[in-house]
Order: C-alpha cells, then sequence, then structure tokens
C-alpha cells in the first residue's frame, strides 16, 4: 500500500513531441504529489506538484493531471526538448509527514 | 539562497568500517530527510529530522543512524558498511510549516554523496 507505481520504465520522444508519465498509487492518505526531474551525477530537482483537490496544475511546459478517484497522476512535458532528457520520478507523500515514496523512475530520451 | 550541500561528494570505504555524511540544508529549513539511492531500489527513504528529533523512519536497519544539530545541519552515519551499502545518499530540506500538521511542503535535494564500499 506504501507503493507508487511509475511507467514507462523508459520513453523516447521526438523533439517537439508530448512526453507522458504515469504514476498510481493505494495509499489515500497521500496528499501532496511531486514530480522530479534527475540529471546524471545530480540530485532531483523538484519539477512540479500538485494536492489532491486540484485536479490539473502547469508550470510552462510541465502539467500534472491528477485523478483522485483512479488514484493516479501524470506528468505531461510538451513541446519535449533534448535538454529534457534526464529520469523523471514521481513520488507521494504520506500526510503531515516528509516521508516521499518515490516511484522507479522514468528515464525519458528526446530525440533532435 | 544557497542549496543544500552535502559533504563529501565521494567517499571509497573498505566492507566492515563505519562513515559519517553532511548535510546542511537550505537557510531556514528545519526539517532534514535522507534518502538511500541506489538503481535496483531507487530512491528509498531513510529518515527524516526535525528539531533536533527524528520524526520518522524508513524501513532501513540500525546501522544507519542520523542526527541534527540546533542549526538544522545533519549528519548520518552507516556503521559496518557492507557491499549493499553502495549508493548515492541524497540530503533533502524542507520549510516547515508553523504547526507542522497536515500540510506537506517541497523537499529540496542536495547533490548527493556517492559511497563506494570495496
Amino acid at each position: 500500500q506504501q507503493q507508487v507505481k511509475q511507467s514507462p520504465q523508459s520513453l523516447i520522444v521526438q523533439k517537439g513531441g508530448i512526453s507522458i508519465i504515469n504514476c498510481a498509487y493505494e495509499n489515500t492518505a497521500f496528499d501532496y504529489f511531486p514530480w522530479y526531474q534527475q540529471f546524471p551525477g545530480k540530485g532531483p530537482a523538484l519539477l512540479i506538484a500538485i494536492r489532491p483537490d486540484v485536479s490539473e496544475k502547469k508550470e510552462g511546459r510541465f502539467t500534472i493531471s491528477f485523478n483522485k478517484s483512479a488514484k493516479q497522476f501524470s506528468l505531461h512535458i510538451m513541446d519535449s526538448q533534448p535538454g529534457d532528457s534526464a529520469t523523471y520520478f514521481c513520488a507521494a507523500s504520506i500526510r503531515g509527514t516528509y516521508k516521499y515514496i518515490f516511484g522507479t523512475g522514468t528515464r525519458l530520451k528526446v530525440l533532435a | 539562497k544557497a542549496g543544500v550541500t552535502q559533504t563529501p561528494r565521494y567517499l571509497i570505504k573498505t566492507r566492515g568500517q563505519q562513515v559519517t555524511l553532511s548535510c546542511s540544508p537550505i537557510s531556514g529549513h528545519r526539517s532534514v530527510s535522507w534518502y538511500q539511492q541506489t538503481p535496483g531500489q531507487g530512491l528509498q527513504f531513510l529518515f527524516e529530522y526535525f528539531s533536533e528529533t527524528q520524526r520518522n523512519k524508513g524501513n532501513f536497519p540500525g546501522r544507519f543512524s542520523g542526527r541534527q544539530f540546533s542549526n538544522s545541519r545533519s549528519e548520518m552515519n552507516v556503521s559496518t558498511l557492507e557491499l549493499g551499502d553502495s549508493a548515492l545518499y541524497l540530503c533533502a530540506s524542507s520549510l516547515e510549516g508553523s504547526t507542522g500538521l497536515g500540510t506537506s511542503y517541497e523537499q529540496y535535494f542536495g547533490p548527493g554523496t556517492r559511497l563506494t564500499v570495496t
């Protein structure tokens, strides 16, 4: 019940295309869902985050869609660029704590 | 504002030794969490400290321990190192809310310490 399932494991997208990464969770106590971007040799960097009372949040080319009833959320990267090539992690936090449960990661490659 | 800093960045230790890793959070952040990242297990939560107290703990053996100082800086210690402890150890800091209840806040990660156990 503490797991966050992330798919796909890897993704190849053409420049200018849309990258979509999906995550699903079971624990209804989760109330905060961030996405992180990680480049090789670096720590994860916070991209965007959403709370369950919102169905969508957009920041620049990055959009989170949240489906509370299905317990799923996804990251959409619009107009994907080669510089977006990185590993993306979804996460969920347990209400009132800073204990993040991370998905297994998606390795995104954007072809020039 | 400076980000989360971790020292050392790279470390090579021998099986059976112990190691101490250090983390300085973003100025004003009072919560510090530690994570282990490996190719096989991904990112796993170790523990979280707030006001010098361990508030949450993950499912790691007692060889993994930590502490937080009054200036919010944190250290984690791994004793009796095993080959499987080779990993990237990440520290993250958070700006704790005034009550610490209900609301979760963003965590900002440092660059990590790459530990290799031989």
